[in-house]
């Protein structure tokens, strides 16, 4: 079946503007999880939906970065304001419900790209 | 400090040769470990997950945690030029609800034919 999918793939934008990351998970997942990934470094965790849930936002950087997850399926990631330190690639993940004993397994998209010259 | 800690390489092996990557970790909340595989501009992919100590094998990868000595490996038995890759491990503890994982900064690893 499809794997989560991420748009779009690469995105150079210039300091000071808005950019929008969309993620498409996996078809009855019901968590997602946004994560950052700079250059050798590991994924750092963003923000976490869980079904109909308030989502965990205690990873969000700054108050430029928001999340939203529209119908329990899609969700956009919205960076205002962008700076250079933003550049870095934007990993989303899909896992199943928590009731199906799999629910540590993440299954990641190819992750978008963001330069911010 | 890290709470996990992995040495990012770059790791160089020939074909054939047994590979071994680490991880160590602080916080004892951690009950689940994974190891994801990431290929150059692709996003991770699980490779093992675990949550007992001892050892789990899946093909020519064994996984193996020690939670007294918060550690865990992956050993990749004769190992091909496809596995080069970078090898980041995970682990998530049991407590709450946010399931999010907190990774290792990963091990670039070349196997050269």
């Amino acid at each position: 079946g499809a794997g989560v999918s991420q748009s779009p793939s690469n995105k150079v934008t210039e300091k000071g503007k808005d950019v929008e990351l969309r993620c498409d998970p996996i078809s009855g997942h019901t968590a997602l999880y946004w994560y950052r990934q700079s250059l050798g470094q590991g994924l750092e965790f963003l923000i976490y939906f869980q079904g109909n849930s308030a989502p965990d936002k205690s990873g969000l950087p700054s108050d430029r970065f928001s999340a939203e997850r529209t119908g329990g399926s899609v969700s956009t990631l919205t960076i205002q304001r962008t700076q250079q330190e933003d550049s870095a690639v934007y990993l989303c993940a899909s896992s199943p419900p928590p009731h199906s004993g799999r629910r540590d397994t993440q299954y990641f998209g190819p992750g978008t790209r963001l330069t911010v010259l | 400090q890290k709470e996990v800690e992995q040495d990012p390489g770059p790791l160089s092996v020939p074909e054939g040769a047994i590979v071994s990557l680490n991880c160590t970790y602080s916080n004892s909340a951690f009950q689940y470990f994974m190891w994801y595989r990431q290929y150059s501009r692709k996003g991770p992919e699980l490779l093992m997950y675990t949550y007992s100590s001892g050892n789990k094998e899946d093909g020519r990868f064994t996984a193996q945690v020690d939670k007294s000595s918060k550690y865990i490996s992956l050993f990749i038995r004769d190992s091909q030029p496809s596995d080069s890759a970078t090898y980041l491990c995970a682990m998530v503890g049991d407590q709450g609800s946010a399931r999010q994982l907190t990774f290792g900064s990963g091990t670039q690893l070349t196997v050269l034919p």
